[in-house]
């Protein structure tokens, strides 16, 4: 049982180049998160995916866009790379149990945009 | 704007200490609060979470406060360890928002020997 992982762990863009990071989880679960992470920020949300088949926007979709492959897979597509996305991608999946819920995270991905 | 704020950006305990992290929050439609851990390049981990219908709850060492009124809560670490030292980040979301978090800014934990 691997939780989630996120592939690459460290990329490195020029800015325009474009580039997908991929997030698989083996949990079965329903919803599948990305936030990004800056320094002195806290994590803030990109995308999500309620359902297999469903997207969303969350606070910060500008520039990237989602695939939810199929329940386990959900794909953060950046088009035209800007200085801007350099950041700490994470993908999260959600756990709910009654009224309790939970999200587990990767191990992230750091990208570089020069 | 931000909705959920954690102004220390960092604390430093004595091992064996009791450490309070706070966390205020401006949205009254939150219902379900979160305290995650995360250790320099790692993903965040699941520490411990409240609903607000309760203004308490334990799991161990980790003890997580909610005042409804004052929209503040914090999270007790007693007794501190080594082991402890990381950043916390709260987290808060709605039932019916389809489980999106709001995160605040962190909270670095130093716990000295």
């Amino acid at each position: 049982n691997a939780g989630v992982t996120q592939t690459p762990k460290f990329q490195v863009l020029k800015t325009g180049q474009s580039m997908t990071l991929q997030c698989a989880q083996d949990m079965n679960h329903n919803s599948m998160y990305w936030y990004r992470q800056d320094p002195g920020m806290g994590l803030r949300l990109i995308y999500y995916s309620a359902s297999e088949g469903t997207t969303d926007k969350g606070e910060v979709p500008n520039g990237y866009n989602v695939s939810r492959l199929n329940k386990r897979e959900f794909s953060l597509r950046l088009e035209s790379a800007a200085p801007s996305q350099t950041s700490v991608y994470f993908c999260a999946s959600r756990r709910t149990s009654g009224t309790q819920e939970t999200q587990y995270f990767g191990p992230g991905t750091r990208l570089l945009v020069l | 704007d931000q909705q959920v704020k954690q102004n220390s950006p960092s604390l430093s305990v004595q091992e064996g200490r009791i450490s309070i992290l706070n966390c205020d929050y401006t949205n009254s439609m939150f219902d379900y609060f979160l305290w995650y851990k995360k250790y320099p390049a790692e993903g965040p981990t699941f520490l411990i979470s409240i609903s607000s219908i309760k203004d308490k709850n334990e799991d161990g060492r980790f003890t997580v406060f909610l005042n409804k009124s004052a929209k503040h809560l914090s999270l007790h670490i007693v007794p501190s360890q080594p082991g402890d030292s990381a950043v916390y980040f709260c987290a808060a979301s709605s039932y019916n928002q389809g489980g999106k978090l709001i995160f605040g800014q962190g909270t670095e934990l130093s716990v000295k020997p």
